[in-house]
């Protein structure tokens, strides 16, 4: 199994709405959830970090963690052309493990 | 505050070579992470340093090794150069806490713009 699994396939959704990426990790015993967005040729962008259940919203941003099923996913809302590039989960225990990410693609 | 900085941005080795790629936090961050990014593999963890020791190491073969100085920065090796080792390579800087594993934002990771190595 591995640590952490980002399953869907590129996402396409148009401008304005929600763009919805989920995450499963392995190690229980994880303490700090990170999302990532990365554009082509680019390094990775810290955009949210999440540490108890529940929600947290940052701007057009909901990161929603749920550690008893081992599940992590961010909402975007309003989703603008600009959000098109890959987003990458990482989850924390004594390294940083990440997600193979997942493309997204906002069609004007 | 500046950002991480890496340098070279750019390398082309070729095999049997050996290569130094350098690392600068950002400032007041105590800890580097030195990653590797490829298409297939994707971010794959090689080390931390904390405080200018090894904190976390993954699972790459030794020619891969690193350290850290006393004013945070740090440098990755990759001796004996091998096609595979063609890849993006990341540090990432963060505050580090006591555990690199703690539930803090300390741990929050600040990504450079990679030295992207090609060996021919």
């Amino acid at each position: 199994q591995k640590e952490v699994e980002q399953n869907s396939g590129p996402l396409s959704v148009p401008e304005g709405a929600i763009a919805s990426l989920n995450c499963t990790y392995s190690d229980r015993v994880s303490q700090s959830f990170f999302w990532y967005r990365q554009y082509s040729g680019k390094s990775p962008e810290l955009i949210m970090s999440i540490y108890s259940n529940g929600d947290k919203e940052d701007g057009r941003f909901t990161a929603q963690l749920n550690k008893a099923s081992q599940y992590v996913s961010l909402l975007i809302r309003d989703s603008q052309p600009s959000d098109s590039a890959t987003y990458l989960c990482a989850v924390s225990n004594n390294r940083l493990a990440f997600g193979k990410g997942n493309q997204v693609v906002v069609i004007p | 505050k500046a950002g991480v900085t890496q340098t070279p941005r750019y390398l082309i080795k070729t095999r049997g070579q050996q290569v130094t790629l350098s690392c600068s936090p950002i400032s007041g961050h105590r800890s580097v992470s030195w990653y590797q990014q490829t298409p297939g593999q994707g971010l794959q963890f090689l080390f931390e340093y904390f405080s200018e020791t090894q904190r976390n190491k993954g699972n790459f073969p030794g020619r891969f090794s690193g350290r850290q100085f006393s004013n945070s920065r740090s440098e990755m090796n990759v001796s004996t150069l091998e096609l595979g080792d063609s890849a993006l390579y990341l540090c990432a800087s963060s505050l580090g806490g006591p555990s690199s594993g703690s539930h803090s934002s300390y741990n929050e990771q600040f990504f450079g713009p990679g030295t992207r190595l090609t060996v021919l």
